[in-house]
């Protein structure tokens, strides 16, 4: 079974850094790119980028770049999603998808991250 | 404001049939580029529903349809039942950002 495991939920203040994960198996992880997406309580999907574990290369949403850093690392089939200063405003469920290509649908989708950052 | 249009909410009785539309434009679902449709029940994970602009992943009831023209989308859902009340949402590439879009999601709501 094709499946992404995120790790699991984390509260942290304002200024700390936090690295997520999304480990994926049941398929070839160098196959597919990993994106990232995040949605804010209550709001729609907001695409973050994306990353192809096969050689790392890398593509943000403007909205993003800058702002986190996604990394893979191929050889224990994961992907990341890192911030070195959180903001309150970083609060969301951020999730992980598996894309064929970069113009392809997601799926599956990991189960969500949910990042709390408050002081 | 996302680049793909999609009205905030629309509604049906049980048994009828609505339609989500998805609006964008040159750069993105007017050329060559897919579009995606997924369904997100309260609380839960997004849910691949529609891929490629008119296929249905395995599983997925054929009461949901997806078309597109020109620079639009659209989600057809038919025979509409209470347990399709949830958030539905369009993707698709778009080449001016070099990267993946959404829409800024539609709630469906079962009368």
């Amino acid at each position: 079974e094709v499946q992404l495991v995120q790790s699991g939920a984390e509260v942290k203040k304002p200024g700390e850094s936090l690295k997520i994960s999304c480990k994926g198996s049941g398929y070839n992880f160098t196959n597919y790119w990993i994106g990232w997406v995040r949605q804010k309580p209550g709001k729609g999907l907001e695409w973050m980028g994306i990353i192809d574990p096969r050689d790392s290369d890398t593509r943000y949403s403007p909205s993003f770049h800058g702002q986190v850093t996604i990394s893979a690392d191929k050889s224990i089939s994961a992907a990341y999603l890192q911030w070195s200063s959180l903001k309150a405003s970083d609060t969301a469920m951020y999730y992980c998808a598996r894309h064929v290509s970069l113009i392809a649908e997601a799926a599956p989708w990991g189960q969500g991250t949910l990042v709390t950052v408050s002081s | 404001q996302s680049v793909l249009t999609q009205p905030p909410s629309v509604s049906g009785a049980p048994g009828q049939r609505v339609t989500i539309s998805c609006t964008g434009s040159s750069s993105n679902i007017e050329t060559t580029y897919n579009v995606h449709w997924y369904q997100q029940l309260p609380g839960t994970v997004p849910r691949l529903l529609i891929c490629d602009n008119i296929n249905r992943p395995s599983g997925v009831p054929d009461r949901f349809s997806g078309s597109k023209s020109g620079a639009s989308a659209s989600l057809a859902i038919t025979g509409l039942r209470a347990e399709d009340e949830a958030d539905y949402y369009c993707q698709s590439y778009d080449s001016s950002l070099g990267g993946v879009i959404f829409g800024g999601g539609t709630k469906l709501t079962v009368l």
